[in-house]
């Protein structure tokens, strides 16, 4: 099962919104709704920010928000802050395990 | 709450074996679905594998990199799950989670135990 593929990077000022796409085949996002996004910081384990493509787990600020369309998802974030600064993972079911992406850093300039 | 704790991280020649552990607390090992994830120095996150709950059969899948030498069990009595490793590699080298998979989510993480394969 190859990679999900994320863009390296994508940066965007404080307020701004960034998207990050990722992108798979028919048999991983594009085959099930089960698409999640992952947040991680330096040293930290990752945390969940998005789960079955656009929802949101309790405690996640709506300025995070998740959408699919065929093979690819993709993850905004709105009104960007400083904390938003991290790496971010995408993952999706795959028929019997699950598969992520390559990672994307986002940089808040 | 929900926690999650592993152990048993450490410096291994290649070829050796290791066994990690993940001590959870807030939720019951044996109905819940578990899985280990890993990632190498300065790369992305890797499925390792994933066991189901008992009442669904408790099999274990593998990632092709892993299958045939790791292994996922749990002790249902220490509530603990563990991750058996053979045959170790270089490749290895990485930061194991314990995490919660249910129903496409990765809900819940440890914070990682390192592996380092070297001689």
């Amino acid at each position: 099962q190859s990679a999900l593929t994320q863009p390296r990077s994508v940066s965007g000022s404080p307020g701004q919104s960034v998207t990050i796409s990722c992108t798979g085949t028919s048999s991983d996002v594009g085959g099930y709704n089960y698409v999640s996004w992952y947040q991680q910081h330096p040293g930290s384990a990752p945390k969940l920010v998005i789960y079955d493509v656009s929802k949101r787990p309790s405690g996640v600020p709506d300025r995070f928000s998740g959408s699919k369309s065929g093979n690819t998802a993709s993850l905004t974030i709105s009104g960007l802050q400083a904390e938003d600064e991290a790496d971010y993972y995408c993952c999706s079911f795959a028929g019997t395990l699950y598969v992520f992406g390559t990672g994307t850093k986002v940089t808040v300039l | 709450e929900v926690q999650l704790v592993e152990s048993g991280g450490d410096l291994v020649e290649p070829g050796g074996s290791l066994r990690l552990s993940c001590a959870a607390s807030g939720l019951t090992v044996s109905i819940a679905w578990m899985s280990w994830v890993r990632q190498a120095p300065g790369k992305g996150l890797e499925f390792v594998g994933r066991i189901k709950s008992k009442t669904d059969g408790g099999t274990a899948d593998y990632a092709a990199p892993v299958k045939g030498r790791f292994t996922i069990s749990r002790d249902d009595s220490k509530n603990t799950l563990y991750l058996q490793m053979n045959s170790l590699k270089t490749e290895d080298t990485a930061v194991y989670y314990c995490a919660t998979v249910t129903s496409g989510r990765i809900a819940y993480w440890g914070q990682g135990t390192l592996v380092t394969v070297s001689s």
